[in-house]
């Protein structure tokens, strides 16, 4: 059974610019959830869908969005970059959501310079 | 809210010897608590996972953990270390069968193991 896959594992954008992450869930699984990871901030929770419907949300500004299809495949876009964004994201993805055994991508790691 | 301490940033311990990693939680109900294994440029893997039932709980790689309500506690034990070991770990805890808040996890504990 393939992991939870994300897309592209690196990236560096420029400040201002926007990006997009992609995760493909492990077959099956309804829930999508992202994670930031900082060394400053550690790992903190982005937003969670399940079945295309934004379900849980963590506190980030609105530049952070997400969206998920109906093949649970999930993005996540984050707009006007500023050089705090510089993260490793980790999708993580489970059948019925927290609570549940989550299982993590290798994440994108994403430099703003 | 919830919240998670991990006592020590760092960790060191000779090959063979007990590994333990200390973590403890904040939480207005019983949690769900989990222990994740971080190796350089991976992503997350589960160790193990308590969520109801029997308190001592046994992972992967020999690891367990044992969660004590009373201390509020949910230490990660090993008995022998291994080289392999040396990684970052991190415990996260949520609530009862998910919540707003998705998984909180601590600052980590980087394990090095000595030979």
């Amino acid at each position: 059974k393939a992991g939870v896959t994300q897309t592209p594992r690196y990236l560096i954008k420029t400040r201002g610019q926007q990006v997009t992450l992609s995760c493909s869930p492990i077959s099956g699984h309804r829930s999508v959830s992202w994670y930031q990871q900082t060394p400053g901030q550690g790992l903190q929770f982005l937003f969670e869908y399940f079945s295309e419907t934004q379900r849980n949300k963590g506190n980030f500004p609105g530049r952070f969005s997400g969206r998920q299809f109906s093949n649970s495949r999930s993005e996540m876009n984050v707009s006007t970059l500023e050089l705090g964004d510089s993260a490793l994201y980790l999708c993580a993805s489970s059948f019925k959501g927290t609570g549940d055994t989550i299982y993590f991508g290798e994440g994108s790691w994403l430099t703003v310079v | 809210a919830q919240s998670v301490t991990q006592l020590g940033s760092h960790v060191s311990v000779s090959e063979g010897a007990l590994v333990l990693l200390r973590c403890n939680y904040s939480s207005s109900v019983p949690p769900y608590l989990f222990w994740y294994v971080q190796y350089p440029n991976q992503g997350l893997q589960l160790l193990l996972k308590y969520t109801t039932g029997a308190t001592l709980v046994k992972g992967i790689n020999g690891f367990e953990a044992e969660f004590k309500k009373s201390e509020t506690s949910f230490h990660l034990t090993k008995p022998s270390a291994h080289m392999s070991d040396a990684a970052e770990y991190f415990c996260a805890v949520s609530a009862p069968g998910g919540g707003a808040d998705g998984l909180t996890f601590g600052k980590g504990t980087h394990l090095i193991i000595q030979p």
